[in-house]
């Protein structure tokens, strides 16, 4: 496809349980990057990879986040014991080494 | 202290009629990108503009620009000739120095008026 696409777009989860949302970056993006945005907020960097290097995870929130690209394409967010407060868009972008991010569709996470 | 303000929950622009969405920033770094976005209801960031530190002149895509004041440290969008379609989310962002996260404001919600 042209663009990022991230699945599922929406997942309801038990709190206590564990997800995983997956990003398709833009074929040949270097940079893969996921953003939290909380409902009426602007997103919040979570973290970024250039290949499959993690590069910065600094914005994770807890030990409880988890994110891989372990070929340098495709990227996992995994979120293990979830949490009400984890209920949000988990947003992920693409770009070209420095360039513009491209952004996907977002998973929308309810933790009930 | 907040990178990017946006200082506008909401606007409101009669159909046809320019708007400008207001974004300052807050960095000592002398290479950044300023960014605009559009959020639809449907949730997907749509990238409109971008303008560099560097830029000698104001960036333009269309129906947008972007009003560049480097010592005001300002970066405001005015998107000329309002269609109904441009109601949404608006977040101006930036990107300190290459390769690195962005920093999002809280956005404005435009809503166009026909």
């Amino acid at each position: 496809g042209a663009g990022v696409s991230q699945s599922p777009r929406y997942k309801v989860a038990k709190r206590g349980q564990d997800v995983a949302l997956r990003c398709d970056p833009i074929s040949g993006h270097v940079s893969l990057f996921w953003y939290q945005q909380a409902l009426g907020q602007g997103p919040e960097f979570l973290t970024y990879f250039q290949n499959e290097a993690q590069l910065d995870k600094s914005g994770l929130p807890s030990d409880r986040f988890f994110a891989e690209r372990p070929e340098g394409s495709v990227s996992t967010l995994k979120i293990q014991r979830t949490q009400q407060e984890d209920s949000a868009v988990y947003l992920c972008a693409s770009s070209f080494i420095t360039d513009t991010q491209y952004f996907g569709p977002g998973t929308r996470l309810t933790v009930l | 202290a907040q990178k990017i303000t946006q200082t506008q929950p909401g606007m409101f622009v009669q159909e046809k009629e320019a708007v400008t969405l207001d974004c300052t920033y807050d960095t000592s770094d002398p290479s950044y990108g300023l960014f605009w976005y559009k959020q639809p209801s449907s949730g997907e960031m749509i990238f409109l503009i971008y303008q560099g530190s560097y830029d000698q002149q104001n960036a333009t895509e269309g129906r947008y620009s972007l009003n560049f004041q480097k010592a005001r440290k300002s970066a405001n969008l005015v998107i000329s000739a309002s269609q109904l379609g441009d109601s949404a989310m608006y977040f101006c962002a930036m990107r300190e120095g290459p390769g690195n996260q962005f920093y999002f404001g809280t956005g404005t919600s435009l809503t166009v008026i026909p």
